[in-house]
């Protein structure tokens, strides 16, 4: 069972642009999420994340927010440098410090 | 500043043979800590999280274990690997700050290939 999903493997973005990543739940005890970057070969880096009180968050480019009454949440990079291009994980945390990762989005920034 | 260690890096096993990967942590003390796998065109499984020394609980049952010797170190174990055990491995740490769980900070990780 999938608890958190990440539907689209994949997204292209020209630089320059905003790069929208979207992560949707099913378990409604989730209050935590956070989102990684992740490069080849590496351990996935925080990036940001946000309490169930709150429906946005923002650090510089990346601002994430969240939809709690359609268990949404969406991460927003603006502008999209070619830096950006990795996988990006988001994960659920259900007031304790586990967390529940999705499968991850696959962000290409085309120059 | 804090900062995770992995290692191996790279790992080739043949199948039957025994896994032994290690994480420490510099820069904390009393950290949780975490072994996730990712295997090919997947997320992240978490295998194994301790609150403490000693401390183990296991998320998926299979032929890993985990064991923690020291307040900074983690270990991931098997007596037999399995062609399925191949994989990148992660180790990843947190600390609970206040009330909210500020995140968790992964190793650089450990790529296995069982043979």
């Amino acid at each position: 069972d999938q608890q958190v999903k990440q539907n689209s493997p994949s997204l292209s973005v020209q630089e320059g642009r905003i790069s929208i990543l979207n992560c949707d739940y099913t378990n409604s005890m989730f209050d935590y999420f956070l989102w990684y970057k992740k490069y080849p070969a590496e351990g996935p880096t925080f990036l940001i994340s946000i309490s169930s009180i709150k429906d946005k968050n923002e650090d510089g480019r990346f601002t994430v927010f969240l939809n709690k009454s359609a268990k949404h949440l969406s991460l927003h990079i603006v502008p999209s440098q070619p830096g950006d291009s990795a996988v990006y994980f988001c994960a659920a945390s259900g007031g304790n410090e586990k967390l529940t990762f999705g499968t991850g989005t696959r962000l290409t920034i085309i120059p | 500043s804090q900062t995770i260690h992995q290692w191996p890096a790279t790992l080739v096993q043949p199948v039957g043979s025994p896994l032994s990967l290690e994480c420490t942590v510099e820069g904390t003390s009393n950290p949780n800590l975490y072994w996730y796998r990712q295997a090919a065109g997947r997320g992240l499984q978490l295998l194994f999280y301790s609150v403490g020394i000693g401390q183990i609980s296991s998320e998926v049952p299979q032929n890993l274990s985990a064991s923690r010797p020291q307040d900074r170190q983690f270990i991931l174990s098997s007596k037999k690997l399995l062609l399925s055990d191949s994989g990148f491995y992660l180790c990843a740490w947190s600390v609970r700050v206040g009330t909210g769980l500020k995140g968790q900070y992964f190793g650089p990780g450990t790529r296995l290939t069982v043979t």
